[in-house]
């Protein structure tokens, strides 16, 4: 069994930029959701997508957006990068939207804003 | 708003010893309790979930107990490792949300000393 995988593994970019960020799910797994960890705190819930429609979304303005493909994976997009956008960006995946399915987590993306 | 939190944020004990690490939630709402383990430079590590009409629920070494009256969350680690050593996130999910939009709490580190 395949787990959460996510690309790239670090990445440093400029104020003002975007970054696309990339996972793949669980093998099995239909639900992705992401997630914002600064350091040294838990991770912020960002948004959800189940059969590629976001379906929850957590308090993060639009100019982060996802996208889910139809074999499951994601993307998460974020555009007009901030210097608070500095964190790393966690992706994870669970069987369905049913709320009481744990989420399998990724190693994440720590992206780097300058 | 309402979120997780926990009350120790540093918890060492030597190896062979019991652990607990404790957690209150502020949402009676919620229904749905997920532990996990975060290793430098890795994601969350699902542990051991509980949902909210059980008070106890066991796995291999560890033991999550809920106390729904004091919105009170603990995880017990038995003969605490030194591959236990991470820092572990409690987490809830609320009734009122569709899917698993989960909220973490900050953390607590649990180091073992040798």
């Amino acid at each position: 069994e395949t787990g959460v995988t996510q690309s790239p593994t670090h990445l440093i970019k400029t104020r003002g930029q975007q970054v696309t960020l990339r996972c793949s799910s669980q093998s099995g797994h239909n639900t992705v959701s992401w997630y914002q960890q600064a350091l040294g705190q838990g991770p912020q819930f960002i948004f959800q997508y189940y059969r590629e429609e976001e379906n929850g979304r957590g308090n993060f303005p639009p100019r982060f957006s996802g996208l889910q493909f139809p074999n499951y994976s994601s993307e998460l997009n974020v555009n007009a990068l901030e210097l608070d956008d500095s964190a790393l960006y966690l992706c994870a995946s669970s069987a369905g939207q049913v709320s009481n399915s744990p989420l399998h987590f990724g190693n994440g993306t720590r992206l780097t804003v300058t | 708003g309402e979120s997780v939190g926990l009350h120790l944020p540093t918890l060492s004990v030597q190896e062979g010893d019991n652990s607990i690490i404790n957690c209150a939630y502020s949402n009676s709402a919620s229904d749905y309790f997920i532990w996990y383990k975060q290793e430098s430079g890795k994601g969350p590590q699902f542990i051991i979930d509980i949902r909210s009409n059980m008070d106890k629920r066991q796995g291999q070494r560890v033991t999550v107990l809920l106390n729904k009256t004091v919105k009170h969350l603990s995880l017990q680690i038995a003969a605490t490792q030194p591959g236990d050593s991470a820092v572990y996130f409690c987490a809830e999910n609320f009734a009122l949300n569709a899917g698993n939009m989960l909220t973490f709490g900050g953390g607590t580190r649990l180091m073992v000393k040798p």
